[in-house]
């Protein structure tokens, strides 16, 4: 089992759906959660943190569910801007550096 | 400069040749990463610098080497291309080691090896 793992997709939603994605991982151990965006050909940029009592920002919302060893992303009201690949990174725990998931793709259409 | 530079932006290299792929950051993070990203694999770590003066061997380290002289530079070697290096690498830093800092990317240098 890989240690993050996201549904590739991809998802391809109307402008002004709400779309969620899941992100598993398997150490119960880990500490700190990250959503991260890529656009095409471009560098991963921080979308939010992740806190364990959930934290939204504007249309994004994070969720940690340490029960299951999932976070998930919700986004409402989805603007074309918002098509791209999102990155679901965990560290560890045990000093470890972070890990990548490998992403799930979104296109938003008109 | 603002942010985080890498050069090349892209390079075509012949199997064999040695090549260093540099990056400069001017935030005075204190730690420094290298990754390279593969379709179907993500991001992978490579190398990294907690501090100047320091390095640590990530998930893939072999045929790679770093050194960080000074906070501001954090050049990737490799020393004797194979195609299987070939990969979209990224610089990135974060003000500190810790796992809750952000990490600030660089555009990436697409690297191909032949």
């Amino acid at each position: 089992r890989k240690e993050v793992e996201q549904d590739p997709g991809p998802f391809n939603v109307p402008e002004g759906a709400t779309v969620a994605f899941n992100c598993t991982y398997s150490n119960s151990a880990s500490q700190s959660f990250f959503w991260y965006r890529q656009d095409c050909r471009k560098e991963p940029k921080l979308l939010m943190s992740v806190y364990s009592s959930g934290n939204e920002d504007g249309r994004f919302t994070a969720q940690l569910n340490r029960a299951s060893q999932y976070i998930s992303l919700l986004i409402r009201d989805s603007k074309l801007s918002d098509s791209a690949t999102y990155l679901c990174v965990v560290q560890p725990g045990n000093n470890r550096k972070l890990i990548w998931g490998l992403g799930t793709s979104l296109a938003v259409n008109p | 400069i603002a942010g985080i530079t890498q050069a090349p932006t892209s390079q075509i290299l012949a199997a064999g040749r040695r090549m260093t792929l540099r990056c400069t950051q001017d935030m005075r993070h204190n730690a420094m990463y290298w990754y390279r990203q593969d379709l179907g694999l993500g991001l992978r770590l490579i190398h990294y610098s907690n501090t100047a003066g320091t390095t640590g061997k990530g998930e893939v380290p072999d045929g790679y080497s770093v050194s960080r002289a000074n906070t501001d530079d954090f050049p990737l070697t490799l020393a004797s291309a194979v195609p299987s290096q070939t990969s979209v690498y990224f610089c990135a830093s974060s003000l500190t080691s810790l796992s809750t800092d952000t990490q600030y990317f660089g555009p990436g240098t697409r690297l191909t090896v032949l």
